[in-house]
């Protein structure tokens, strides 16, 4: 069955503090990973979408890599404004089409 | 570009009742995905719809029922509500499946 855990459910960070963001994964084929971020009460905010194991992506502080099992999100030197849930989700081939399977998510709060 | 818009905002129903939600894709996108987010679990793949067909479903019951029209916007209606859907839904459009972008979501209680 394929299925996405994401650890640790919450992070407490202070301001300047990096850290990473752990997505285990289990699928039969891997047709895409994805990051998103997501504020209370709104809707999933598209951060990156990796396909093949030794990618990396990069935006602002943020950094997604991916292997064959896991992607990490590492956050370098946060600041408050990205205290947020941070959701990670998996497609894969074969799948219903357009399942998204999501994790529970991390919710990262960064004090300053 | 507009983003994925979702109506109402916030909605609250009665146990039996019946409930329309409504969603316009994002300009150029022809697919639409929905989802339900139960309160601090990740969102769950309803269906999605393709050129005014469904061409994907999760694990639903069939009181879950969808439409995507012409211009690709999409209504989710839900049949004789329980409890348990109360959840926030989202609906996500994208370009024959590929970068997904979601709405803000309707949040849907149910009384």
């Amino acid at each position: 069955e394929d299925q996405v855990t994401q650890s640790p459910e919450a992070l407490r960070l202070q301001e300047g503090e990096s850290s990473s963001l752990n997505c285990s994964y289990t699928v039969s084929g891997l047709r895409g990973l994805f990051w998103y971020r997501q504020d209370p009460g709104k809707g999933p905010e598209f951060l990156f979408t990796l396909y093949s194991a030794g990618e990396e992506k990069e935006k602002e502080r943020l950094k997604a890599t991916l292997t064959k099992k896991e992607s990490f999100l590492h956050i370098t030197a946060p600041k408050p404004e990205d205290s947020a849930t941070y959701l990670c989700a998996v497609q894969a081939y074969g799948g219903s089409q357009g399942n998204l399977i999501f994790g529970k998510g991390t919710k990262l709060s960064v004090k300053p | 570009e507009t983003g994925v818009t979702q109506s109402p905002t916030h909605l609250i129903k009665t146990r039996g009742q019946q409930v329309t939600l409504r969603c316009s894709s994002q300009s150029g996108h022809n697919t639409v995905s929905w989802y339900q987010q139960a309160l601090g679990q990740g969102p769950q793949f309803i269906f999605q719809y393709y050129r005014e067909e469904e061409n994907g479903r999760g694990n639903f019951p069939p009181r879950f029922s969808g439409l995507q029209f012409p211009n690709y916007s999409s209504e989710l209606n839900v049949n004789a509500l329980e409890l348990d859907d109360s959840a926030l839904y989202l609906c996500a459009s994208s370009l024959g499946g590929a970068g997904y972008t979601f709405g803000s979501g309707t949040r849907l209680t149910v009384v």
